[in-house]
């Protein structure tokens, strides 16, 4: 079956430095990949966004990697601040409506 | 104001009781969708629209029902609600652009806790 994994339930780093977080997929053949952000009971919010035929997306201090021959995601955040403390969830999708999301990685920076 | 907004935020129930969650948005979208988030388990697709006459079940739609009352409000309905429909529930719209990859704009989620 189709399955995507966030190798880390948790990740914690000191202030400034580059936090990465990774997503796996297997079984499957994405035509693109989303990256969101989730604080503590609030909705998702919309990051990034990388087609399959990209190989690395920026905005501000994120980058985002997508790599379809090790099936897999790398999300960068540089220069990280308490403030990018958060639920961070990959999602990858075929369609609009065929969207799978990973379990997430809390990440916790600290000061 | 939120764009997408959803009722009840919270709500306790017993099993076997009918429940209804609302969601209602103001982007203008034409697709909307209902996920249910589980500890572990990630966001998962119960049911979504493409418009007011689409009605597709997702990942997970056993248990549930839909209602898509106008383009801008879409229910999520528990027939007969049991303790393992317990989770958070989010309603999420989506415009559609040329690869339609469009991101998905949440709600801030409906907690339901089944007795």
């Amino acid at each position: 079956s189709q399955k995507i994994e966030q190798n880390s339930e948790a990740l914690n780093i000191q202030e400034g430095k580059t936090a990465t977080l990774t997503c796996n997929y297997t079984n499957y053949s994405p035509a693109y990949l989303q990256w969101y952000r989730q604080d503590p009971g609030r909705g998702p919010v919309f990051l990034l966004l990388i087609r399959e035929n990209e190989k690395e997306k920026r905005k501000e201090r994120l980058k985002v990697t997508f790599d379809t021959t090790l099936k897999q995601s790398l999300f960068h955040i540089t220069a990280s601040q308490p403030a990018d403390s958060a639920t961070y969830l990959c999602a990858f999708g075929s369609s609009a409506s065929k969207i799978i999301f990973g379990s997430g990685t809390r990440l916790s920076i600290r000061p | 104001d939120a764009d997408v907004t959803q009722t009840p935020r919270n709500r306790i129930t017993k099993t076997g009781k009918r429940i209804m969650l609302e969601c209602s948005q103001t982007k203008g979208h034409d697709r909307m969708y209902w996920y249910r988030q589980d500890p572990g388990l990630g966001l998962r697709l119960i049911y979504y629209s493409f418009d007011v006459k689409d009605i597709n079940k997702g990942e997970i739609s056993d248990g549930y029902s839909v209602s898509r009352q106008a383009q801008a409000k879409f229910s999520l309905s528990l027939e007969s609600a049991i303790p393992n429909q317990t989770a958070l529930y989010f309603c999420a719209t989506s415009e559609p652009d040329r690869g339609n990859t469009g991101e998905l704009f949440f709600g801030e989620g409906s907690r339901l806790t089944v007795l």
